[in-house]
């Protein structure tokens, strides 16, 4: 069974960090390409990164930019999301999303609720 | 970079009835376009992929169409458990954007 699992978020203050982390298992991680995607309380989906198996491409959206890093560790089954000078408009559930072959979004994690408050 | 569009955003309608959402690119672009079905409080799923596929397990009753700038999600016969929100989403290049939605609700 495949299984995505995010982990590491919480309640940061405006300008802090936080580590996302999604643990994966029932496939081959190391063959998939993978994505970030969030979701603000009562709003809709937000694609936010992508990267490619072998990490030798990575993609971003405009409004994280330069802000938050993705990476991931094949042999740890894992991908990570590094954000930093977060912003109250970055409060929203994280996802951690799989790219089915062909690209579209075949599996979802639970997601991980990402809070920036003072 | 190519904006998604969904009409309408919200909709109710009758067990049974034809249901038709719209989504439209601010430019053309190849069929990779995708449907997903978010129920209230669950995580999205992928009901169709490249355009018109259905993905494994996804009901008949769903299907897709359309090319270029202009696709469509149909639910042929609206059942209770369909109640929630629709996105697209153009998924071969980045950015991978979605629509803003479609809330499908029960009358």
């Amino acid at each position: 069974e495949v299984q995505l699992v995010e982990s590491g978020g919480g309640l940061v203050q405006p300008g802090g960090s936080l580590r996302l982390s999604c643990t994966t298992s029932g496939f081959t991680f190391s063959t998939y390409d993978m994505n970030w995607v969030r979701q603000a309380p009562g709003r809709g989906l937000e694609w936010l990164s992508f990267i490619t198996k072998s990490s030798n491409t990575i993609y971003y959206a405009d409004s994280i930019k330069g802000r938050f890093t993705t990476s991931r560790d094949n042999a740890r089954n894992s991908l990570y999301l590094q954000m930093n000078s977060l912003r109250a408009e970055d409060t929203a559930a994280y996802y951690c999303v799989r790219d089915r072959a062909g690209g579209a979004f075949d599996y979802w994690g639970q997601g991980t609720l990402v809070t920036v408050s003072s | 970079d190519i904006q998604m569009t969904q009409s309408p955003s919200s909709l109710s309608a009758s067990v049974g009835d034809r249901v038709t959402i719209t989504c439209r690119a601010s430019q053309g672009f190849n069929n990779y376009l995708a449907w997903y079905q978010q129920k209230p409080g669950k995580v999205p799923n992928l009901l169709i992929y490249s355009a018109s596929t259905l993905q494994s397990g996804v009901p008949s009753r769903f299907s897709g169409s359309g090319s270029g700038t202009d696709f469509t999600l149909t639910i042929s016969s609206l059942q209770p458990e369909d109640v929630g929100t629709y996105y697209c989403q153009k998924y071969y290049e980045a950015p991978k954007t979605f629509g803003q939605g479609t809330k499908v609700e029960i009358k």
